[in-house]
């Protein structure tokens, strides 16, 4: 069965110091990945997805199918960047199967 | 910007009632989700809707569940016979088209209590 894993429920950094968040996924064929997040009070939205091989907000994502992961980047974290992070690939046509989240903190 | 919205944003029901959870997509957006996410638990996908009908399901979604889009606006989500573990955040999504080239937008969710 298709599943995506975040070993880390909590992660805590300091400002200025980088952040990798970490997401293993288990897909038979070519995965499609996506990172959400979700700020404090606000809705669930799109960090990134690996088809557009975007960088958004200083996060990167690699995927690296040796590894079957797809773990979030950053390289000097900031305090805004406190919130919760969900990986999650595509099943089938409409679905999007997600990881449990890891809750990010960012101290200063 | 547009947003999905979501009313209400908290409902409580007693074990056995019916509830009827709203939704009102993107306007432009012709692809509806439902997801839902019990406390402490990952976000769980429900059920996908477009062109009027189902187009994918999970196994949580059974005959005690039902989705509707009753006008141009609204998408609905109905639980028939609610249960205690039907407690939790329900989310609603749309999407312009395929999430895989689409970008899916969320509410901000309705929190359903069954006691």
């Amino acid at each position: 069965a298709q599943r995506v894993t975040q070993p880390e429920k909590l992660l805590s950094v300091f400002k200025g110091a980088p952040v990798e968040l970490k997401c293993n996924y288990s897909y038979s064929g070519s995965p499609e990945l996506f990172w959400y997040v979700q700020y404090s009070r606000q809705r669930l939205q799109l960090l990134l997805r690996h088809i557009s091989r975007e960088s958004i907000k200083g996060f990167t994502a690699d995927l690296n199918k040796g590894e079957t992961s797809f773990h979030l980047k950053k390289p000097f974290a900031q305090e805004e960047d406190s919130a919760m992070y969900y990986c999650a690939l595509v099943q089938g046509a409409q679905k999007l199967v997600f990881g449990q989240g890891t809750r990010l903190t960012i101290n200063p | 910007e547009p947003e999905v919205t979501q009313t209400p944003s908290h409902q409580v029901t007693q074990m056995g009632q019916e509830v009827i959870l709203r939704c009102v997509p993107i306007s432009n957006h012709l692809y509806f989700y439902w997801y839902r996410q019990i406390l402490g638990q990952k976000v769980e996908f429900l059920v996908s809707f477009y062109n009027n009908e189902i187009s994918e399901k999970s196994e949580i979604f059974d005959d005690q569940f039902s989705v509707e889009r009753p006008d141009g606006s609204n998408f609905t989500l109905k639980i028939r016979s609610t249960k205690l573990e039907d407690s939790a955040m329900y989310f609603c999504a749309s999407s312009s088209g395929p999430i895989l080239y689409n970008e899916q937008f969320f509410g901000p969710g309705t929190r359903l209590t069954v006691l």
